[in-house]
């Protein structure tokens, strides 16, 4: 079955670096585009950005510009989130999410992974 | 993020209908059908309940069914079950170059 596992939680402080993965399976990776949404405790989902597997073009969510970066390895299915600079205020669970139709954006997110807490703090 | 409007919470009994509307302008819901909404339980990760304003995912009740009329999208529920408490978020895309996807804030369902 269609599948993303991430990696599991993370403790960082103030000013560090997190990098997330999400491992898919079940599909063929490059056909579709990949999501990551972050949701704050307490707080509806907020989109990141997306990626296209198969070219590595990216879009990012203009708030995120400069902080976060989207890769992606084909050759074993992982893609990978980068947030820098990291403050109190990106304590959240990551999520990565594909889009359900093949070949671009339809809004249309299934599966989400299993989701990956970060916690910030000094 | 301009987030897309939706009720804090709604409610209802076994049995009833509830709908959860999600207002936009039209830079999203109003310009496209590319309405999506998520069923979500706590600790658990989002579920796509409709997407694309109305259509179903395979294994998704009948119960659950959308629509939109202008700027804005709505949700209903029918029959309400117990196990339909959660939170829902509806999702759009947008034309907006600082934020292409946008989500609602989020409307948490008591079943009475």
């Amino acid at each position: 079955q269609v599948q993303l596992v991430q990696s599991g939680a993370e403790l960082k402080r103030p000013g560090a670096s997190v990098r997330v993965s999400c491992k898919a399976s079940g599909y063929t990776f490059t056909s579709y585009y990949l999501h990551w949404v972050r949701q704050a405790p307490g707080q509806g989902p907020e989109w990141m950005g997306w990626i296209n597997p198969n070219t590595g073009d990216t879009t990012y969510a203009q708030k995120f510009h400069g902080r976060v970066t989207l890769t992606r390895v084909p050759s074993i299915s992982t893609a990978y989130m980068e947030l820098t600079w990291l403050t109190s205020d990106d304590t959240a669970v990551y999520y990565c999410t594909r889009d359900a139709d093949p070949g671009g954006i339809y809004v249309r997110f299934d599966p989400w992974g299993q989701g990956t807490l970060v916690t910030v703090s000094s | 993020q301009s987030a897309l409007t939706q009720p804090a919470s709604v409610s209802g009994s076994p049995g009833q209908s509830i709908t959860v509307s999600c207002t936009g302008t039209s830079s999203d819901v109003g310009s496209y059908d590319l309405v999506s909404w998520y069923q979500q339980h706590p600790g658990k990760a989002p579920k796509l309940m409709i997407y694309e304003v109305s259509k179903r995912p395979s294994g998704v009740s009948t119960r659950f069914s959308g629509s939109k009329s202008g700027n804005t999208a709505s949700l209903t529920i029918s029959g309400l079950q117990a196990e339909d408490e959660a939170d829902y978020y509806c999702c759009s895309y947008a034309s907006s170059s600082t934020f292409p996807v946008v989500f609602g804030g989020g409307t948490k369902l008591t079943v009475l």
